[in-house]
């Protein structure tokens, strides 16, 4: 257990669709990051959070909206969405968001969008 | 260019066999670096990080080349769980955080 956990595990969803996925880190972090994995793909950054104050938001979509209530918690709002959208979407976790820390990641949410 | 480049394999190496994945990155002002694995279908997780001056974790060593820009990874005596894909992860601090730059991967295969 890396102590970040993701719910749901598995998504599928049509593209009119509005969804929401969960992360919750019990790790004490003050950093927490979405990122996307497509299929022979990158992982890519999608938004960082550090103290509940979003540092980084790397060009993506608005249909795609993160929120981050605390600094425990983190949220990815979804609505229509594209089948291009469909991936693993995988939260991660660091002590902070400055320096040299490793990142813990959760299991991820596999996300189908039809 | 890609910001980090690594071979994507696979590489099929028998057990007990040695292995080295190699990875270039292209901005020279990445600060930190580190070698993550991911298994199939799972998350990734910290494998080592990796120092200008070298560093070894029992059967695995990675090495850096500022220089040269490239990093690298030896594995030892390969088992079979090491079959994973390898990530190699340079770092740059900008805009107030770490920015992390994962490559696709070096898928490793060990066989029996």
């Amino acid at each position: 257990e890396t102590g970040v956990t993701q719910t749901p595990r598995h998504l599928v969803m049509g593209m009119t669709n509005k969804k929401s996925l969960k992360c919750e880190q019990h790790l004490g972090h003050n950093a927490m990051y979405w990122y996307k994995q497509s299929a022979k793909k990158p992982l890519e950054l999608m938004f960082v959070y550090s103290l509940e104050e979003r540092v980084e938001n790397n060009s993506v979509p608005s249909r795609f909206s993160p929120e981050c209530p605390n600094s425990s918690h983190l949220f990815l709002h979804l609505h229509t969405l594209q089948p291009e959208d469909s991936a693993l979407y995988l939260c991660a976790s660091s002590p902070q968001a400055a320096g040299d820390y490793e990142q813990y990641f959760g299991p991820g949410t596999r996300l189908t969008v039809t | 260019r890609k910001e980090v480049e690594q071979d994507p394999g696979p590489f099929n190496v028998p057990e007990g066999a040695t292995v080295a994945f190699n990875c270039t990155y292209s901005n020279s002002a990445s600060q930190s670096f580190f070698w993550y694995r991911q298994d199939c279908r799972k998350e990734p997780k910290l494998l080592m990080s990796v120092y200008s001056s070298g560093n070894e974790d029992g059967r695995f060593t990675a090495q850096l080349n500022r220089a040269s820009q490239y990093i690298s990874l030896l594995i030892r005596d390969s088992k079979l769980s090491d079959s994973a894909t390898y990530l190699c992860v340079p770092c740059l601090f900008s805009g107030g955080y770490q920015k992390v730059t994962f490559g696709i991967g070096t898928k490793l295969q060990v066989i029996p």
